[in-house]
């Protein structure tokens, strides 16, 4: 049983550029939620999707986008990379019928130079 | 105020001892809890969830105060691979989790 994945592991942009970063959730799972975590924070939530909608967001400009297929895999789009925006992006899967356990991938830093 | 808050740490024990972290919420309508650690360079993973009631795996106990919108964990017989981040998890309602910026924990030999 796979768990959650995340590609690409690490990426280096530079300011100004777009990123995709994508996310394909634990086999069963229908809820795919991204987090940025800075060094030395704790994750910060970026947005969630549910049946190909996003339900619900964190305080993120709009640079932050996203997406989720019908196989519910999903992307995060960021535009317009700034330096803050280097972190650890993580997607963490979820049934959205349980307000439990969250699985994470092993993330994908970014670097913006 | 912070949604969530901890503890600051680094909290840095010798193996065996007891060590204790604590978690305040904002939000009294917020429906579950967790604990979750992090290794270092890692994702995070679910260490318990948390009950009103408490509750007890091995050495790690987790209790809830709902009165006083407090978490806490305790882990007993502290081992070296205790050494990690831990993180208060609060899940608003309709899966909105927010996360504590986590307290490090470093087990000394």
């Amino acid at each position: 049983d796979a768990g959650v994945t995340q590609s690409p592991t690490h990426l280096i942009k530079t300011r100004g550029q777009q990123v995709t970063l994508r996310c394909s959730p634990k086999s069963g799972h229908d809820t795919v939620s991204w987090y940025q975590q800075a060094l030395g924070q704790g994750p910060q939530f970026i947005f969630q999707y549910y049946e190909e909608e996003e339900r619900q967001r964190g305080n993120f400009p709009d640079r932050f986008s996203g997406h989720q297929f019908p196989n519910y895999s999903s992307e995060l789009n960021v535009n317009a990379l700034l330096l803050g925006d280097s972190a650890l992006y993580l997607c963490a899967s979820s049934l959205s019928s349980n307000t439990g356990e969250l699985f994470f991938g092993e993330g994908s830093r970014l670097t913006v130079l | 105020r912070k949604e969530v808050e901890q503890d600051p740490g680094p909290f840095n024990v010798p193996e065996g001892a007891t060590v204790a972290f604590n978690c305040t919420y904002s939000n009294s309508a917020s429906q579950s809890f967790f604990w979750y650690r992090q290794d270092c360079r890692k994702e995070p993973k679910l260490l318990m969830s948390v009950y009103s009631s408490g509750n007890e795996d091995g050495r790690f106990t987790a209790q809830l105060n709902r009165a006083s919108q407090y978490i806490s964990l305790l882990i007993r017989d502290s081992k070296l691979s205790d050494s990690a981040t831990y993180l208060c998890v609060v899940n608003g309602g309709y899966q909105k989790v927010t996360f504590g910026t986590g307290t490090k924990l470093q087990v000394i030999p």
